[in-house]
């Protein structure tokens, strides 16, 4: 099993560029989540999804869109890239909790995507 | 905001000795995860603490919770270069659909 993959590794964008950064999972987990994670800091919750059709926003959703059509895919698109987006980006699956698609056990995370934006 | 706050940001200790991380958090939570981070690298989960529970172990692992006093830690024992990493706390929410990290403690263990 794969478990959670992420691409790209690295990307390095112009303001105002947009792009998708993609999550897949083949762990059958309802609950997928976006963090980002700046130099020094913790991770801080983009966005996260309950199950294919539904998301909901986390801490700093502001300039980033999801979209979850499928269990095991949950892309991030950034609609017009600024500088302030520059960070690792990491992809989470999670089981357990309300009805059972929360992230109330472990959590398994992607490599990360390390975006630029010039 | 981040809710979870960690004590310390650094330690630094010698092969063998113990290691201790502290963390803070605001609000009402369901369970309290450890996490590792090796640089340049995804997160690793090592240990999940739920509200009702106070203590657990895991290997050379123990964690605590307080929640009274909104508080956990996290002791590794008999530490080994290994071990050097970035260890973050998150709290998942009593909604269950938010998990909120601390900024982490980098530990650094000498050979």
């Amino acid at each position: 099993n794969a478990g959670v993959t992420q691409t790209p590794k690295f990307q390095v964008l112009k303001t105002g560029q947009s792009m998708t950064l993609q999550c897949a999972q083949d762990m059958n987990h309802e609950y997928m989540s976006w963090y980002r994670q700046d130099p020094g800091m913790g991770l801080r919750l983009i966005h996260y999804s309950v199950g294919a059709g539904i998301t909901d926003q986390g801490e700093v959703p502001n300039g980033y869109n999801v979209s979850r059509s499928t269990t095991e895919d949950f892309p991030l698109r950034l609609l017009s890239a600024a500088p302030s987006q520059t960070s690792v980006y990491f992809c989470a699956t999670g089981s357990g909790g309300p009805d059972a698609v929360g992230p109330y056990n472990e959590q398994f995370f992607g490599p990360g995507t390390r975006l630029t934006v010039l | 905001s981040q809710q979870g706050e960690e004590d310390p940001q650094a330690l630094s200790i010698q092969e063998g000795e113990n290691a201790t991380m502290n963390c803070s958090y605001k609000t009402s939570i369901n369970n309290l995860q450890w996490y590792r981070q090796n640089s340049g690298r995804g997160l690793v989960h090592l240990i999940l603490i739920r509200s009702n529970e106070r203590e657990k172990h895991s290997g050379r692992l123990r964690v605590t919770l307080d929640t009274s006093k909104k508080s956990s830690s996290l002791l590794i024992t008999a530490s080994r270069a290994a071990d050097t990493a970035s260890y973050f706390c998150a709290t998942v929410d009593t909604g269950g659909f938010k998990t909120i990290f601390g900024a982490g403690t980098r530990l650094f263990v000498k050979a």
